[in-house]
């Protein structure tokens, strides 16, 4: 069955640093979706992509933070500089139509020192 | 806006028995969608059911079934004859209807599952 694929599982970062987060999503999904976590806290949506351009972000999703689907298959979240409160799991999404779920990647634990 | 509840933080279950995990939400949008994930230990989040706000019947998924009762408000996750496997976070999320769609969570149930 296809899967979500995001990558690093585990990235590990120097506060300041700008770090980016990779996914692949469903190669036939169209809507595509970013959601932090923050250790065992809720789920939490920080923005959509759709039709290459953001649909929704939330007020988390502030300048520090890009998205970008640079090919057919790729799509980045990007943290410019990066703080201690950012350390979460950082989950990619993504589903083909409006009424379908959406499919998880296994997440990438991020870690600000 | 939209908001979803769930009020049990943990719930210990013996094995074999069958568990209702709570989930109620609040929404003024007369088309919604309502999902459950499971997240085990290892972190990712796995898709179990879905209930659409037209629909007239409860979803089923094997083991999983919701019990949506509209008027209640409320979407409870039924896990029959729960597995030892089936210990892990609950998380009920809905899902808005109109611009991006992005999901709602609750805060989770820890569930247990005693052997």
């Amino acid at each position: 069955e296809p899967e979500v694929t995001q990558t690093p599982s585990h990235q590990v970062t120097q506060m300041g640093q700008e770090v980016i987060l990779r996914c692949v999503p469903i190669s036939n999904h169209l809507y595509f979706y970013w959601y932090r976590q923050i250790l065992g806290q809720k789920v939490e949506f920080l923005v959509s992509f759709y039709n290459n351009e953001i649909s929704e972000k939330s007020e988390i999703f502030d300048d520090q933070f890009s998205v970008e689907r640079p090919d057919g298959s790729n799509f980045t979240l990007k943290i410019r500089s990066t703080k201690l409160e950012d350390s979460a799991m950082y989950f990619c999404a993504s589903k083909r139509e409006v009424e379908q779920p959406q499919h998880f990647g296994d997440g990438t634990r991020l870690s600000i020192l | 806006a939209q908001k979803i509840t769930q009020t049990q933080p943990g719930m210990f279950v013996q094995e074999k028995e069958a568990v209702t995990l709570d989930c109620t939400y609040d929404t003024s949008d007369p088309s919604y969608g309502l999902f459950w994930y499971k997240q085990p230990s290892s972190g990712e989040m796995i898709f179990l059911i879905y209930q659409g706000s037209y629909d007239q019947q409860n979803a089923t998924e094997g083991r999983y079934s919701l019990n949506f009762q509209k008027a209640r408000k409320s979407a409870n996750l039924v896990i029959s004859a729960s597995q030892l496997g089936d210990s892990a976070m609950y998380f009920c999320a809905m899902r808005e209807a109109q611009g991006a769609q992005k999901l709602v969570f609750g805060q989770g149930t820890r569930l247990t599952i005693n052997p």
